[in-house]
């Protein structure tokens, strides 16, 4: 089955730089890659999400890159603010529609003002 | 989106019971998706509902433990039978409202067991 590896486990950056997050995956038959924020208590909430016919998109301060050669993908925050402090996940599925996601194990981004 | 809701947003049980988490959206969904979330950790997805089939589930998790219902388009429930305390988590639902993949949570329901 799909193995979604995700690094670091923790980042730390000063406001207003930028963060980056990168995910693996396993599965070739992957073609869907979205990426969830959870804040302290809440639910995971999707952000951007791309799939394996596009290698880049972006919305605002956040965009997500794929290379499907190397089965990898990631994640960048621009122009980074406190509230983007949370828990990020990534996750992979063969997108067929109604397909289970496998998630990475999580990234702790702190902004520190 | 999809507005999806989740009974009881939290609990506190005593090892050996039951509960029973309750979602409901609001509109039709082919499938709707269960996931744990132990603290600190990332999710787990427990098992596939989908209606008028039994649920499908993942390796390590059993029907005996986590009995899943879907009786309607709209809703579903997960039970966690005979708990102990590695029961603790965040129970999830997800659905894929528009079978297009993106997966909207629910709120979560936020289980300690004694």
């Amino acid at each position: 089955g799909e193995n979604v590896e995700q690094h670091p486990s923790t980042l730390s950056v000063q406001e207003g730089d930028s963060a980056v997050i990168k995910c693996t995956y396993s599965d070739s038959a992957s073609n869907y890659f979205p990426w969830y924020k959870q804040e302290l208590g809440k639910r995971p909430q999707l952000i951007i999400d791309i799939r394996s016919n596009v290698g880049e998109k972006k919305d605002q301060r956040i965009a997500v890159t794929l290379n499907k050669t190397a089965k990898h993908f990631s994640l960048h925050i621009t122009e980074t603010q406190p509230e983007d402090s949370a828990v990020y996940f990534c996750a992979a599925s063969r997108g067929s529609g109604n397909t289970p996601l496998v998630f990475g194990k999580g990234t702790r981004l702190s902004v520190i003002a | 989106s999809a507005v999806i809701s989740q009974k009881p947003s939290r609990d506190i049980c005593q090892r050996g019971t039951s509960l029973t988490i309750q979602c409901q959206v609001d509109s039709q969904v082919t499938m709707m998706f269960w996931y744990r979330q132990q603290p600190g950790q990332s999710l787990t997805l427990i098992a596939t509902a989908n209606q008028g089939s039994e649920a499908t589930y993942e390796s390590g998790f059993v029907i005996d433990k986590f009995p899943i219902s879907r009786p309607n388009l709209t809703f579903s429930t997960l039970t966690v039978s005979n708990m102990s305390p590695e029961d603790s988590s965040i129970y999830l639902c997800s659905v894929d409202r528009a079978s297009a993949d993106t997966q909207y949570f629910g709120p979560g329901t936020r289980l300690t067991v004694l």
